[in-house]
């Protein structure tokens, strides 16, 4: 039972980079969503998805791409990584049928930009 | 400016006390969620409530929805170690978007 598997794990980047963070869930989720976390802050909304071709900005877009071409992925992509990107990155998906369904999440990509 | 205003941001008891955890807002949500998340690993969900008013309990925790659907809250009686994590709130606003607006968090310590 996979569910949310995020790729990597860890990554250091320097400032300037680019890099893209994979996401895949394997439930036929139609919500997907990108997420940072910093102490203190909670969870903040990157982008989501309501289905394959489909794409919304969240609270804290810039910086950051997505595009949904299959329902199973989701990749965020960080065009030119600044420290200030510095975080936790989870990706999170759900049933259609929001406000009951759970969100379920991947264990997180760590990435520092130095 | 936060949604979902969450208190205390974090909270040390022994073993063996109550304790109460906040979600509040201005706004209405159509549900609130509430999930824990241990280090390393990502928020697992607890519980979901829906009706205003609505009651939850998950073993010794307590979920409670306000009235007017714009706050809730986590109560733990005779906590345990095990409970110690990171609790979320996060609120759905109406219209079925499927985006979650989430709470600051909540860190429990409980020592033995």
């Amino acid at each position: 039972n996979a569910g949310v598997t995020q790729t990597p794990k860890f990554q250091v980047l320097k400032t300037g980079q680019s890099m893209t963070l994979q996401c895949a869930q394997d439930m036929n989720h139609e919500y997907m969503s990108w997420y940072r976390q910093d102490p203190g802050m909670g969870l903040r909304l990157i982008h989501y998805s309501v289905g394959a071709g489909i794409t919304d900005q969240g609270e804290v877009p810039n910086g950051y791409n997505v595009s949904r071409s299959t329902t199973e992925d989701f990749p965020l992509r960080l065009l030119s990584a600044a420290p200030s990107q510095t975080s936790v990155y989870f990706c999170a998906s759900s049933g259609r049928g929001l406000p009951n369904q759970p969100q379920h999440f991947g264990d997180g990509t760590r990435l520092s930009i130095l | 400016t936060q949604l979902l205003e969450q208190s205390p941001q974090f909270l040390s008891i022994q073993e063996g006390e109550n304790l109460t955890v906040y979600c509040n807002s201005s706004s209405v949500f159509s549900s609130l969620q509430w999930y824990r998340q241990e280090p390393g690993e990502g928020p697992v969900l607890l519980v979901t409530v829906v009706t205003g008013g609505e009651v939850k309990k998950l073993k010794r925790l307590t979920f409670q929805f306000g009235d007017a659907r714009k706050d809730s809250s986590l109560h733990i009686t005779a906590a345990q170690t095990g409970d110690t994590g990171l609790y979320l709130c996060a609120g759905a606003r109406p219209g079925n978007t499927g985006k979650l607006i989430f709470g600051q968090g909540t860190t429990l310590q409980v020592k033995p």
